[in-house]
């Protein structure tokens, strides 16, 4: 079966600061793994994908992941948080028998302080 | 273009009502999805159609009832609903193998 986990229900991080929000994943196979980022009352944004290749991803508003097969893991990282990246953030990861079904994590609250 | 349109933003309807949620995109997906998500968890699939056909219900209440008149277009139908079916309603399309685009959302109070 297709699952991810976020460890962490809410992540605090100071402006300036670098940040990690962490995802785990269980797939049998090569994963096709999804960061989302989502602001109140919004819709979910697509961040970056990990497919194959280079294991450090770069996406959009500066975000990057690092994939790790060993650790089975899919960490989003960014070098320096801002005020406005406080949001909803949401790992997923593509089924493997049915390629539209996505399966997501439980969503980690990003606060970044002034 | 990728954005995803959503209509309406807010929808409040008793529990007899008969009502529709839209989305469109033209992005030339060939795969659309509706999700429901309650606050703060994550979005919960209910349908998806790949090509104009339903590939998975995921065992949703027939009070829910979606179609997919083209390729760009995907309705939701929604009946007799129960207070508990109240969320933010979210609308997708992807290509196949990648990332989905999402809807802003349609806010769905039942009273």
């Amino acid at each position: 079966a297709q699952s991810v986990a976020q460890p962490e229900d809410q992540v605090n991080v100071a402006e300036g600061n670098p940040l990690t929000v962490k995802c785990t994943y269980s797939v049998s196979g090569n994963p096709y793994l999804f960061w989302y980022v989502q602001y109140p009352n919004r819709g979910l944004q697509f961040l970056l994908k990990y497919i194959t290749g280079d294991n450090l991803v770069k996406g959009s508003y500066g975000f990057e992941a690092e994939f790790n097969k060993s650790q089975t893991s899919f960490h989003l990282k960014k070098p320096s948080a801002l005020v406005s990246d406080s949001a909803l953030y949401f790992c997923a990861v593509r089924g493997r028998y049915n390629f539209n079904k996505f399966y997501f994590g439980s969503g980690t609250k990003l606060n970044v302080k002034p | 273009d990728t954005e995803v349109t959503q209509t309406p933003k807010h929808l409040v309807m008793g529990m007899t009502n008969k009502k529709s949620l839209k989305c469109e995109q033209h992005m030339g997906h060939r795969a659309m999805y509706w999700y429901k998500q309650k606050a703060k968890k994550p979005p919960e699939l209910m349908f998806v159609y790949s090509y104009e056909k339903l590939s998975i219900n995921e065992s949703v209440p027939s009070r829910f009832s979606p179609e997919c008149p083209n390729s760009s277009l995907l309705n939701l139908h929604l009946h007799a609903l129960q207070p508990e079916d109240s969320a933010l309603y979210l609308c997708a399309s992807s290509q196949v193998n990648s990332e989905q685009y999402f809807g802003p959302g349609t806010r769905l109070t039942v009273t």
